[in-house]
């Protein structure tokens, strides 16, 4: 069973410095990794998608890698700003269909 | 703007009700998934459909809870009877296999308490 974990659990910056969430998970045979932002009573945003052949994505202020060797991800966000404030899942997916989610990283960004 | 959506937002319930939760996936969409969502446990995935067909349910109680595809624009989940560990938040999504590298595109969620 594929388990993805994701430290720190929390964590909280001032506005402009730049964000590093790490995601592990156990099992190397993966499809891809997705990246997605909650916001509080709110559904899932996906944010980037990394393919297992890839080893980064990049969007805007974001940028993700994906180390399948090591089972390791992480999401980097430059230059943090207040509407970043959400929690931040990462999810495996390890066949054609099936995702494992992360129990998250939730970001507090201070103005 | 194609969305997810799921009807109620909202639901309390007392123990032993039957709950049902509806979500309409995005048009022309072929994958729908249900998930859960608690502290405890976080997100898990309670049933899988492929054009309208349940592929795996395996992560769904099987004694009280069933999901269906009436048709392409809906799908339902039941919990009969309802118990107070059934509260949590539950989320539909749809994606398209094959295209799109098949990204799930998720609802707004059900927030479900059973007292």
């Amino acid at each position: 069973k594929q388990e993805v974990t994701q430290i720190p659990a929390a964590l909280s910056v001032p506005e402009g410095e730049n964000l590093v969430l790490n995601c592990s998970f156990t099992d190397s045979a993966i499809y891809n990794l997705q990246w997605f932002r909650q916001d509080p009573g709110k559904g899932l945003t996906s944010l980037l998608l990394i393919q297992s052949s890839q080893r980064e994505q990049t969007s805007g202020r974001l940028n993700a890698s994906l180390d399948k060797s090591s089972g390791r991800s992480t999401l980097y966000i430059a230059a943090s700003q207040p509407g970043d404030s959400a929690t931040y899942l990462c999810a495996v997916r390890s066949n054609d269909y099936k995702l494992s989610f992360g129990a998250g990283t939730t970001v507090t960004v201070r103005a | 703007d194609a969305r997810v959506t799921q009807t109620p937002r909202h639901k309390v319930t007392e123990m032993g009700q039957e709950v049902t939760m509806r979500c309409q996936p995005i048009l022309g969409h072929n994958t729908v998934f249900w998930y859960r969502q608690t502290m405890m446990q976080g997100l898990e995935l309670l049933a899988y459909f492929r054009n309208r067909a349940p592929l795996d349910d395996s992560g769904m109680p099987k004694d009280r809870f069933s999901a269906e595809m009436p048709d392409a624009t809906l799908a339902t989940l039941k919990i009969q009877p309802s118990e107070p560990r059934d509260s949590a938040v539950y989320f539909c999504a749809s994606g398209l296999e094959g295209v799109a590298k098949n990204i799930q595109y998720f609802g707004a969620g059900t927030r479900l308490s059973v007292l």
